[in-house]
């Protein structure tokens, strides 16, 4: 049972314009969610959180925005840069104990 | 500051051999953690640890194992290689489980049995 899910393997969008990637979850108990961003033979590195209690969170170019009666996540970032040319992954812990749930990933790809 | 040292970062193994991924952080975390990803899929915790000594399964722990004898230093063994161990593995570590404290990984160690 996927708990949390991102339906779009993958994105292009062009430079400057607004990058919205998406996140869906079952469990309504989970405290928290994070994005990961992954480079190409790197690790995955933490990019944004938000607390189950905000329904937003700005850190200069990305946002995260939550609805929880939808149990929808999404992170926009704006503007896009080539930098941000990665593949980007929605967490969250399992209710109760220190495992994090990922998504399977979109890939973002910024056109020059 | 190095963070998640693994080693190492590419590996083959036929099936039925055995190796050890080994991975060490220099941050005194103490949570680490071992995941794999496999092509078009999340990452899966294989297993886990919440300070030396003291190891528990996650998602997908069969032929694996773990020990955690020191805060630093938390190997993964595998004991007899099968295909469907080709993956890439990632090891994390963090402080504290909670949002403010999210993980840092290692850069991986592509594994291939053949």
């Amino acid at each position: 049972d996927q708990q949390v899910k991102q339906n779009s393997p993958s994105l292009s969008v062009q430079e400057g314009r607004i990058s919205i990637l998406n996140c869906d979850y079952t469990n309504s108990m989970f405290d928290y969610f994070l994005w990961y961003k992954k480079y190409p033979a790197e690790g995955p590195t933490f990019l944004i959180s938000i607390s189950s209690i905000k329904d937003k969170n700005e850190d200069g170019r990305f946002t995260v925005f939550l609805n929880k009666s939808a149990k929808h996540l999404s992170l926009h970032i704006v503007p896009s840069q080539p930098g941000d040319s990665a593949v980007y992954f929605c967490a969250a812990p399992n209710f109760g104990n220190e495992k994090l749930t990922f998504g399977t990933g979109t890939r973002l790809t910024i056109i020059p | 500051n190095a963070g998640v040292t693994q080693t190492p970062k590419f590996r083959i193994l036929k099936i039925g051999q055995s190796m050890t991924l080994q991975c060490t952080q220099d941050m005194n975390h103490n949570y680490m953690y071992w995941y794999r990803q496999d092509p078009g899929m999340g990452l899966k915790l294989i297993y886990y640890s919440v300070g030396a000594g003291i190891t528990d399964k996650g998602e997908v722990p069969n032929g694996y194992n773990v020990s955690r004898s020191t805060t630093e230093d938390f190997p993964l063994r595998l004991e007899l290689a099968a295909p469907s161990q080709t993956s890439v593995y990632f090891c994390a570590s963090n402080q504290q489980y909670s949002y403010n404290s999210p993980l840092h990984f290692g850069n991986g160690t592509r594994l291939t049995v053949t």
